[in-house]
């Protein structure tokens, strides 16, 4: 079974604080992606990895950074955390796309982040 | 740019009744599929997915959707509500050839006895 973990379920930080997330997957993926999930507006991608020290912005990378320095770990790094990104953050990863083969994204159990 | 609309963020069903969720989505290109679920505390999990063969796919847990291109759509149904169905419901979208998901907002499923 493909396995992500990510390494707290809650973490409560102060405002200006720098937070890391950390997120593990041991199936070899080359894709990874840190999600931020908030009710009513479903799933946003913040940053996206398709290989070690690659990266792609998602949709709502401000204030957001990443780090990819091996295949399996995925960071997410709020450099000056603020209460607005207080949230469910949620990692995923998957094998690159193929034409004639898709695959799903993997999820791990997410971490609510408070910022207070 | 594709985009996912899930009508109704929450649903109420009795035990035993259908279970219906819809979702309908906007791609320029023939896409793929998706429908996650997520248990409270829980990660995302995948229920079925639709990848250009069949139009009608068959998931875990007696779910099923069906792909209708002149719709746009791709409902998510279960004939017969289970207590243990209560969860969010998360729909999604990806191109062929992309990486990325697009999802819906979500919709809220709770079974009443």
């Amino acid at each position: 079974d493909v396995k992500v973990t990510q390494s707290s379920r809650y973490l409560v930080k102060r405002t200006g604080e720098k937070v890391f997330l950390e997120c593990v997957q041991d199936m070899d993926h080359e894709n990874m992606f840190w999600y931020r999930q908030d009710p009513g507006l479903g799933l946003r991608l913040i940053y996206f990895s398709y290989d070690v020290k690659m990266k792609e912005k998602g949709d709502i990378p401000e204030g957001y950074s990443v780090s990819r320095e091996k295949k399996e770990r995925f960071s997410l790094i709020l450099e000056s955390a603020s209460t607005n990104q207080t949230s469910m953050y949620l990692c995923a990863s998957s094998p690159r796309a193929l034409m004639r083969r898709t695959h799903e994204q993997y999820f791990g159990p997410g971490t609510r982040l408070t910022v207070t | 740019a594709q985009s996912v609309t899930q009508l109704g963020s929450h649903v109420s069903v009795s035990e035993g009744a259908l279970v219906l969720l819809r979702c309908n989505y906007s791609s320029s290109v023939p896409p793929y599929l998706f429908w996650y679920v997520q248990y409270p505390n829980q990660g995302l999990q995948l229920l079925l997915k639709y990848t250009s063969a069949a139009t009608l796919v068959k998931g875990i847990n007696d779910f099923e959707a069906e792909f209708k291109k002149s719709e746009t759509s791709f409902h998510l149904t279960k004939p017969s509500a289970h207590m243990s169905d209560a969860a969010e419901y998360f729909c999604a979208v990806r191109k062929a050839a992309g990486n990325k998901l697009t999802f819906g907002g979500g919709t809220r499923v709770l079974v009443k006895p």
